[in-house]
């Protein structure tokens, strides 16, 4: 299997721009999950789904940002209109968490380095 | 809410040294445990786990327990390699990993030939 497949793997926008990031997640996998790497935060959990559904958004930090998970084979996050402290490097990550309680491994990308000028 | 609290580093060893990385954890229910770690350039890759108290999960070399009472979950090496160099994230999943992660801040390992 090729994993976790996140496109663009670097991108350097201007404040104000639409920025589109995208993930395929491993074929089979129910469970999608976007996080943010920061240096001041850390690793932060923005969504996640299940089957294709937001379960929960809590951890997106305001309106400019948005996802979306068409099919079960492809989501994007979205920033309109980004910021520089949108700078950060973005993880898509997939499970089979078919069940509660039930562990199963997230698998990462290698991750989306967006830079915000 | 939930957190995870790790000594951010970086630590720096000698080669065959021997490695603790402190990590505690609060969680309002019964969490699973995992250490991943992050290599540069790259995206995480789980280094092991722990889902109820008293396992001990390993790989590699490394092994960590899950201590309910002190709420603990250390990772330890008896003897660290060059290629153990990377970022290690300690982090808690109250649905066993359905659920989105909880990590610390990360602590970078360096090691010395």
């Amino acid at each position: 299997d090729a994993g976790v497949i996140q496109s663009p793997r670097h991108e350097v926008t201007e404040m104000g721009q639409e920025v589109t990031l995208r993930c395929k997640p491993i074929s089979g996998h129910n469970s999608l999950f976007w996080y943010r790497q920061t240096m001041m935060r850390g690793l932060e959990l923005l969504i996640y789904f299940n089957n294709n559904v937001p379960i929960d958004d809590s951890g997106m930090p305001e309106d400019r940002f948005s996802a979306k998970m068409p099919n079960a084979s492809f989501s994007t996050l979205k920033i309109q209109p980004s910021e520089p402290r949108d700078s950060a490097v973005y993880f898509c990550a997939s499970s089979s968490g078919a069940r509660r309680f039930s562990y199963n491994e997230q698998f990462f990308g290698p991750g989306t380095r967006l830079t915000v000028l | 809410g939930n957190s995870v609290t790790q000594m951010e580093g970086p630590v720096t060893l000698s080669e065959e040294a021997f490695l603790t990385i402190n990590c505690t954890y609060t969680a309002t229910g019964y969490p699973s445990l995992f250490w991943y770690v992050q290599y540069p350039g790259e995206g995480l890759q789980l280094l092991l786990k722990a889902t109820k108290a008293d396992d001990k999960g390993s790989n590699k070399g490394f092994e960590a327990t899950y201590r309910k009472e002190t709420t603990s979950f250390h990772l330890e090496k008896g003897s660290v390699q060059v290629s153990d160099s990377a970022v290690y994230f300690c982090a808690l999943s109250e649905g066993g990993g359905a659920d989105g992660l909880t990590f610390g801040k990360g602590t970078h390992l360096i090691i010395q030939p």
